[in-house]
């Protein structure tokens, strides 16, 4: 089993809609965990880090779950901007750990 | 502020050939680090510095060397390429290792023969 695990999608969504998708970790030491943006043949960029009491930056909110170990990301009011892949990353020890990414395909 | 360069941007070479990838950050970043990113996988930790004159091996550090020349530049070396080693590399920063946001340059996309 991965340590990290991200549904690879593509999630195809129309403009204005609401998207959310999930990140699964398996390793309960796991002590901080993030949100990365990547598009198309770019770098990563954080888009957010996820704490324990959930927060939101905007139209993007992120969730905790540590009881089933996993953390997800809401988009609200989806722009065709918002295409990209979405990385969740979780630190082990201070070691990072990356997810393969999730591809969000935001359709006019 | 530049952030975080990297070159060569593109590289083609033949297998057993060498050659050193180049980072370097302009934050005054503690902790530099070298990734490798394929097809399906999430990105995968070569080689990490914690601090300037420490290095320290990753997930994946066979074929690989590094040198921390100072506090601003991480290099990445290959010394015999395998096609194996066909990849895109992405170098990255933080202020302390792993605890904070890291910054990333624009990636080497490496091809092996």
């Amino acid at each position: 089993r991965k340590e990290v695990e991200q549904d690879p999608g593509p999630f195809n969504v129309p403009e204005g809609a609401t998207v959310a998708f999930n990140c699964t970790y398996s390793n309960s030491a796991s002590q901080s965990f993030f949100w990365y943006r990547q598009d198309c043949r770019k770098e990563p960029k954080l888009l957010m880090s996820v704490y324990s009491s959930g927060n939101e930056d905007g139209r993007f909110t992120a969730q905790l779950n540590r009881a089933s170990q996993y953390i997800s990301l809401l988009i609200r009011d989806s722009k065709l901007s918002d295409s990209a892949t979405y990385l969740c990353v979780v630190n082990i020890n201070y070691q990072l750990i990356w997810g393969a990414g999730t591809k969000l395909i935001i359709k006019p | 502020n530049a952030g975080v360069t990297q070159t060569p941007k593109f590289q083609v070479l033949k297998t057993g050939q060498s050659m050193t990838l180049q980072c370097a950050q302009d934050m005054n970043h503690n902790s530099m680090y070298w990734y490798r990113q394929d097809p399906g996988m999430g990105l995968r930790l070569i080689y990490y510095s914690a601090s300037e004159g420490t290095t320290d091996k990753g997930e994946v550090p066979n074929g690989y060397n590094v040198s921390r020349l100072n506090k601003r530049e991480f290099s990445l070396r290959l010394e015999s390429a395998a096609p194996s080693q066909t990849s895109v590399y992405f170098c990255a920063s933080s202020e302390i290792r792993s605890v904070n946001e890291q910054f990333f340059g624009p990636g080497t996309r490496l091809t092996v023969l």
